[in-house]
This record gives structure tokens, sequence and C-alpha cells, in this order.
């Protein structure tokens, strides 16, 4: 079955550090692929997406390359501020029979120190 | 502005009782979901519904039960069948790949 799996958290950084959170799936098929960030309490919102092959997803200087040789969705930003600091999951949806089902890894705590 | 609204943000229960969480949205979405929570385990998929009066379930179903008697609404029903209820529990809508998620509802059964 189709998998998604993400560098393991808690990740604490300084403020201005830069980010990286790995990502990798696994599917049988070309996915599209999904960052969405959840703030404290909140819902998820989705921060960036990539549909195809080399494609680049970009939101609030949030960076991440579809790579489909080495089946990769990594997660950049190059200085993160407090603001970031959330649980940030990595997911892919291959539609089917219909279906836009999400799966999700199983997120990435971020916490940003002053 | 269009939505999901989630209801309530904070629930209270005691052990074996059943409980009803609310979800509605106005977005036209053919397609609604519920996902639990938990530290650690990432979000899983409880039931879903792709058009009204008709359900399916997720990789968790046990313990829970669902309707989808109008395309608005998706409420989810906690029985006392279900372990361990205590969690976060999120609905989302969607039409094709574009997901939108209610702010979710924190059930507590003491």
């Amino acid at each position: 079955g189709n998998s998604v799996t993400q560098m393991e958290g808690p990740v604490t950084l300084s403020e201005e550090a830069f980010l990286t959170i790995n990502c990798t799936y696994t599917a049988t098929g070309y996915p599209s692929l999904f960052w969405y960030v959840q703030y404290p309490g909140e819902g998820l919102q989705l921060l960036l997406k990539a549909t195809k092959a080399d494609d680049k997803g970009s939101n609030k200087g949030f960076e991440a390359t579809y790579r489909k040789e080495t089946t990769s969705f990594h997660l950049e930003k190059g200085s993160v501020q407090v603001s970031d600091s959330a649980v940030y999951f990595c997911a892919l949806i291959l539609p089917g029979a219909g279906s836009y089902q999400l799966t999700f890894g199983k997120g990435t705590k971020l916490s940003v120190i002053p | 502005d269009g939505g999901i609204t989630q209801s309530p943000k904070y629930l209270f229960r005691k052990e074996g009782q059943n409980v009803t969480l609310s979800c509605e949205q106005n977005l036209n979405h053919d397609a609604m979901y519920w996902y639990r929570q938990d530290p650690g385990q990432g979000l899983r998929l409880i039931y879903y519904s792709q058009i009204v009066n008709d359900f399916q379930k997720g990789d968790i179903a046990e313990g829970y039960s669902v309707s989808r008697e109008k395309k608005e609404s998706f409420p989810l029903t906690v029985t006392s069948a279900q372990k361990n209820p205590t969690a976060f529990y999120l609905c989302a809508s969607s039409i094709m790949e574009g997901y939108t998620f209610g702010s979710g509802t924190r059930l507590t059964v003491v």
C-alpha cells in the first residue's frame, strides 16, 4: 500500500536557523505530494504541494521539491521564525476509482526558540 | 465565507456513554472524512463518505459510527465500544485534491 515516512521529532531550532524535515514515500503510481501545517489546538492547513516530478512547491518561505528518483519531498526553510512552531505533516494522494484519500506521515513537531 | 465547523471544541464524557461530534461544511464538497489524532501517531482515518447516504470504514472504524443524511453534515458517534476514546478528532471535506479541515474536537473520557 501507500505510505509516507517523515523524520521524527521533536525538532528544536533557534530563530533564523535553517530547517529541513525529511519525507519519503512509497506509492504504486505517481502521487501528488503535500505538506500540511498544524498550529497548536487547530486543524490542518495546506502549506504547499507538488503534483509531478521536479515540481517545486513553495509558500511563506518554505519549499519542497518532488524528487521521483529518490521518492522524496523534503521540506526546507532558510530562516525559521518563532511563529513557525507547529506540527508539520507530509502527505500524498494517489487518485483511484474517484477517491482522493490523503495518506499522512506521523508528523514532525517543530519548536523555534528566540 | 465557506468553511467547515466542528463543535464543540472540547467535550468531556463519562466512560460508557456514547457521544456525538458535529461536523458541518458549506463548501459544497461531496467528500467528507473523520480522522483521529494521537500524539506521535499522526492522523488515522476513521470513516469517510464520498456521497450522501454512503460511507466507508477507514483504518480504525471499530467503536465508531457515522451518518451522511445531508451533504453538509457528517456527524461522528463515539460509542462505548471504543476502548480508548480520549483523543483529538478532526473532520475534513474535499473536492478532488483540495482538502479543508475543521479546527477539531478534543474529547476526554473520564
